[in-house]
């Protein structure tokens, strides 16, 4: 069965710094990966996805994330965070037909002046 | 265009009462998902309907039933909740079921009941 597991519940980061937001999964085909986002009171939106290929992909907003197959992860990061960045993220796994979308629990970001 | 429409954004239902959430998407997507969000939680499943057929149903209670009008249109109606149904009710759609395919969400449509 598929799973993703996000470590930290809450990432705090200064204007301009590193993000690094953690995502690992299980699943017992290669599977394709999102992350998402969402913005305080607003529904979710796509930021990147990996199905095959590239294993590097880049997505919106300056972010991007690395499929590592021998870690099963999928961690996302930005350069440079900006104030407009605080939201909840939340990477998700699909392995398709019956097996919809399974989400991990989220990483709130804040990001501090 | 990605967009998935729903109304109303906000609805607040007695417990007796009888509503519906609407959901509509015009991109030619062939499968059309509702979610559950509760507060500081990801969103969890309870419908899918692939090519207007029901596929899944995550064990929902009878209180809410699904319908799919037709390829753009998708309802939740609501009967009979309770105060603990009160969340953010995401709709969603993607060009089918198939595996990667990107989930399009709507912004959501917040109900409380009380």
């Amino acid at each position: 069965a598929q799973s993703v597991t996000q470590l930290g519940s809450h990432v705090s980061v200064s204007e301009g710094a590193l993000v690094l937001l953690r995502c690992n999964y299980s699943s017992s085909v290669p599977p394709y990966l999102f992350w998402y986002v969402q913005y305080p009171n607003q529904g979710l939106q796509l930021l990147l996805k990996y199905t095959t290929g590239a294993t590097l992909v880049k997505g919106i907003n300056g972010f991007e994330a690395e499929f590592k197959k021998s870690e099963t992860s999928f961690h996302l990061t930005k350069p440079s965070a900006h104030m407009s960045d605080a939201a909840e993220y939340f990477c998700a796994v699909s392995e398709g037909g019956n097996t919809p979308l399974v989400f991990g629990k989220g990483t709130r970001l804040s990001v501090i002046a | 265009d990605t967009e998935v429409t729903q109304t109303p954004k906000h609805l607040v239902m007695g417990m007796t009462n009888k509503k519906s959430l609407k959901c509509e998407q015009h991109m030619g997507h062939r499968a059309m998902y509702w979610y559950k969000q509760k507060a500081k939680k990801p969103p969890e499943l309870m419908f899918v309907y692939s090519y207007e057929k029901l596929s899944i149903n995550e064990s929902v209670p009878s209180r809410f039933s699904p319908e799919c009008p037709n390829s753009s249109l998708l309802n939740l109606h609501l009967h009979a909740l309770q105060p603990e149904d009160s969340a953010l009710y995401l709709c969603a759609s993607s060009l089918t079921g198939a595996l990667g395919n990107t989930i399009y969400f709507g912004e959501g449509s917040w109900l409380t009941v009380v």
